[in-house]
């Protein structure tokens, strides 16, 4: 298995608090993506980044920021959580087209 | 743009049934094609691929063949188990592309 973690695994908050979710992986990959997984939606992408401090927009990243200081950490935050944004939310990384997911962050809004 | 339209579920089967979950495609170019799934709490498993015309992907007695005369990829395993019982995405990585698009995903349930 791609070596992926995902932290928090769970996490509850309140509307309008800031949350930060982080990706950390070992194996050195160029790519990382934030996906969010709705019930009828799949896997919608957020952001992405293509090496250190080089992130773009996805199809959803409203109310999304992301950050990646290092090649292993890629940092997805929410500046100010919102209901619509309760998800699980799913990092992946590549070399190539082929990508890697870690295991998701089942986060809560209320 | 491109997109990926997969089979409704959910889909109930008995054990040793033949699957076939159906994945067609809209895409300029040539884009790689993927099968991933997902069993329930987990993440999503890369479960096999194909990057080319007429190439067959295989992993775990799963296979598809990527057919570019009907853009399709469809998913197909001889004899199901209950350990199959998971959520299956069809994805696409578009030539030129950033991202994979995938499909909304097919839940598959096997009963003993």
């Amino acid at each position: 298995d791609a070596g992926i973690t995902q932290s928090p695994r769970h996490k509850v908050t309140e509307t309008g608090t800031p949350v930060t979710l982080r990706c950390h992986q070992t194996e050195n990959h160029r790519y990382m993506y934030w996906y969010r997984q709705d019930p009828g939606h799949g896997l919608r992408l957020i952001h992405y980044s293509y090496g250190v401090k080089d992130t773009d927009k996805g199809e959803v990243s409203d109310g999304y920021s992301v950050s990646r200081s290092k090649t292993e950490d890629f940092l997805l935050t929410l500046e100010s959580a919102t209901s619509s944004q309760t998800s699980v939310y799913f990092c992946a990384i590549s070399e190539d087209v082929t990508q890697y997911f870690g295991p998701g962050t089942r986060l809560t809004v209320l | 743009g491109d997109s990926v339209t997969q089979m409704e579920g959910p889909v109930t089967l008995s054990e040793e049934a033949f699957l076939t979950i159906n994945c067609t495609y809209t895409a300029t170019g040539y884009p790689s094609l993927f099968w991933y799934v997902q069993y329930p709490g987990e993440g999503l498993q890369l479960l096999l691929k194909a990057t080319k015309a007429d190439d067959k992907g295989s992993n775990k007695g799963f296979e598809a063949t990527y057919r570019k005369e009907t853009t399709s990829f469809h998913l197909e395993k001889g004899s199901v188990q209950v350990s199959d019982s998971a959520v299956y995405f069809c994805a696409l990585f578009g030539a030129g592309s950033y991202q994979l698009t995938f499909g909304k995903g097919t839940k598959l349930s096997v009963i003993p």
